[in-house]
């Protein structure tokens, strides 16, 4: 079965300092995988993606994440974080675009 | 171009009753997916419609249930509400063809049951 874990559910870290989200995934197939942020009553806004290639991506507002095969995972990073990044993050993994499996998110949290 | 709208922004309903929800996705996208989000379960995927079919079903009860329309609109049905029913239903287009195309998502209709 597909599932995705986001194993902290709350991370705080200080304005400036870097970020890294963790996610792990459990797929049979080639996964697509990606990185959505959503703020206090909004949707869901895309970071980034990975189909194919170079496993290194990088997203919008500075965000990158790393896709390893060999530990199902799909790292989000920042190097420095800025008090605007404060919101939930959710990875998610599909078949494509249409039918995600989502973790729990990480709410993030910036200390000035 | 205009994203993905969502109406209404919020409903509240009593028990028992019936509420349709509506997703207008961006224009020239074909599938509309349809998520609930509740702080215990978080996102749970409902439903996919592409080209007025239902293409992609998740693990929802029958009272759960949607249409498209040809014009690419969909709505969403939920019958006989429960407490439990309350959540953010979030809606979501793509071009619906081909794998590498990106998912973007209404604001959300906040459903209050009570």
């Amino acid at each position: 079965a597909q599932s995705v874990t986001q194993p902290d559910i709350h991370i705080t870290v200080s304005e400036g300092a870097s970020l890294e989200l963790r996610c792990n995934y459990s797929y049979g197939a080639t996964p697509y995988l990606f990185w959505y942020v959503q703020s206090p009553g909004q949707g869901l806004q895309l970071l980034l993606k990975y189909f194919s290639g170079d496993t290194l991506v990088q997203g919008i507002k500075g965000f990158e994440a790393e896709f390893k095969r060999s530990q199902s995972s799909f790292n989000l990073r920042k190097p420095s974080v800025h008090w605007s990044d404060a919101a939930e993050y959710f990875c998610a993994v599909g078949p494509g675009s249409e039918k995600l499996v989502f973790g729990k998110g990480t709410k993030l949290t910036v200390n000035p | 171009k205009a994203g993905v709208t969502q109406t209404p922004r919020y409903l509240i309903k009593t028990r028992g009753q019936q509420v349709t929800l509506s997703c207008s996705p961006i224009s020239g996208h074909r599938s509309v997916s349809w998520y609930q989000q509740t702080p215990g379960q978080g996102l749970q995927f409902l439903f996919e419609y592409f080209s007025e079919t239902q293409r992609n079903k998740g693990n929802f009860p029958g009272r759960f249930s949607g249409r498209q329309f040809s014009n690419s609109r969909s709505e969403m049905n939920v019958s006989t509400l429960e407490l439990g029913d309350s959540a953010l239903y979030l809606c979501a287009s793509t071009r619906g063809q081909g794998r590498t195309t990106e998912a973007f998502f209404g604001q959300g209709t906040r459903l209050t049951v009570v």
